[in-house]
């Protein structure tokens, strides 16, 4: 069965940091470009920031909303894509989800979230 | 940037009914757009790609149409597990841009 699992979820300080990770399985990892999306509370969806597999060099690009905070990155032998957060805000506070990207085809496969909230 | 603006943001409808949302970017974005549904609680799912796509699994009541900078998502006859909130997105830059959703609930 294809699957995301996604964890590493919780409640941080503004300011603060948090690794979100997400784990694969059912298909080739290595081969897919992966996604990050977040949903906050109430709201639509928001594309987070994209990790490229090692075909495209493993490039990665962000949203301007969180370019400069957020890093991805991936572990191929582990089958698994992160997100390092930094420098959080309180209008960061989501569900994200990992998605599988179908390289320009739109997004296929989603985790069931892990919800991150922001609050002093 | 581009931004996608989807209408209605509710569109209410009986069940057999035929439901019609739109989609529009502000610039051409050939037919590289996906449509998605999402239920409460739940992740989103993938109904179309490259404009008219059906994904794997998807009834074939649900059909997409368009290309440039005006997409549409048909639901020729509405089941009861077909309201939902639906997504378009663009992805003909790097930047993944969603619209902000129609909610489709029963009239």
């Amino acid at each position: 069965e294809v699957q995301l699992v996604e964890s590493g979820g919780g409640l941080v300080q503004p300011g603060g940091s948090l690794r979100l990770s997400c784990a694969a399985s059912g298909f080739t990892f290595s081969d897919h470009i992966m996604d990050w999306v977040r949903q906050a509370p109430g709201k639509g969806l928001e594309w987070v920031g994209r990790g490229r597999n090692k075909a495209k060099s493993y490039t990665t690009e962000y949203a301007a909303s969180v370019k400069d905070r957020f890093t991805i990155s991936r572990d191929d032998s582990q089958n698994s894509l992160y997100l390092q957060m930094s420098s959080l805000k309180t209008e960061d506070t989501a569900v994200y989800y990992c998605a599988r990207d179908v390289g320009a085809g739109g997004m296929d496969v989603w985790g069931q979230g892990t919800t991150v909230i922001v609050s002093s | 940037e581009i931004v996608m603006t989807q209408s209605p943001a509710t569109l209410s409808v009986s069940p057999g009914e035929r439901a019609t949302l739109s989609c529009r970017a502000n610039e051409n974005i050939n037919t590289k757009l996906a449509w998605y549904q999402q239920k409460p609680g739940q992740s989103p799912r993938l109904l179309i790609s490259g404009a008219s796509t059906r994904a794997t699994g998807v009834p074939g009541r649900f059909s997409g149409s368009g290309s440039g900078t005006e997409f549409t998502l048909t639901i020729s006859s509405l089941q009861s597990e077909d309201f939902a909130l639906y997504y378009c997105q663009q992805y003909n830059n790097w930047w993944g841009t969603f619209g902000q959703g129609t909610k489709v609930e029963v009239k």
